[in-house]
């Protein structure tokens, strides 16, 4: 099955300053690979995602890139917001054997944004 | 917006006691999962659904079961509740990306 790892664990960063998120995949078959924010007491939302065609995507201040030949794919957020500290977790999703979707998640980067 | 419903925020149960966790989505998704989530192990899938009445086991399904009588609802059932089952669970439905509930935080004692 797949494995997805993320790193780091923990990241402390400047307000202003950017942050990066990593993940890794074993699984080729993955296609589909969204990004996750847990802030405190709430259950994870998707904030971006990106297909497997398509190499970076943007969205204001948070931009996802995908390699897929090196199985691998980032979070990178800029101009960091004290209201950015959470939990972000990647995630790698393709479809099973009887053509469902199954996605597999992340252990989570908990991410401080020092005022 | 997706919602999903998850139908307790807290539970405290006693060990060997039959637990049922309720969850309900608005959004006619055929998909819907159920995880637990633990510090450093991130969300692991316990089992999830792609149909009404159809059920697949995930990674970590020992001492659960769940239920899917109509497309919105799923349920998780703790048999047995057991300490090592404290948690938070997590449930989600999706067509694409997963859309989550606000989570259980479940205490066995």
């Amino acid at each position: 099955g797949e494995n997805v790892e993320q790193h780091p664990s923990t990241l402390s960063v400047q307000e202003g300053d950017s942050a990066v998120i990593k993940c890794t995949y074993s699984d080729s078959a993955s296609n589909y690979f969204p990004w996750y924010k847990q802030e405190l007491g709430k259950g994870p939302q998707l904030i971006i995602d990106i297909r497997s065609n398509v190499g970076e995507k943007k969205d204001q201040r948070i931009a996802v890139t995908l390699n897929k030949t090196a199985k691998h794919f980032s979070l990178h957020i800029t101009e960091t917001q004290p209201e950015d500290s959470a939990v972000y977790f990647c995630a790698a999703s393709n479809t099973n054997r009887e053509g469902y979707q199954k996605v597999t998640f992340g252990t989570g980067t908990k991410l401080q944004v020092i005022p | 917006d997706v919602k999903v419903t998850q139908s307790s925020r807290y539970l405290v149960k006693r060990t060997g006691e039959k637990v049922f966790l309720e969850c309900v989505q608005d959004m006619d998704h055929e998909n819907m999962f159920w995880y637990r989530q633990d510090p450093g192990l991130g969300l692991r899938l316990i089992y999830f659904s792609y149909d009404v009445k159809m059920k697949e086991k995930g990674d970590i399904p020992e001492g659960y079961s769940v239920s899917r009588e109509k497309k919105e609802r799923f349920s998780l059932i703790l048999e047995s509740a057991s300490t090592n089952q404290t948690s938070m669970y997590l449930c989600a439905s999706s067509r694409r990306g997963a859309f989550f509930g606000q989570g259980t935080r479940l205490t066995v004692v």
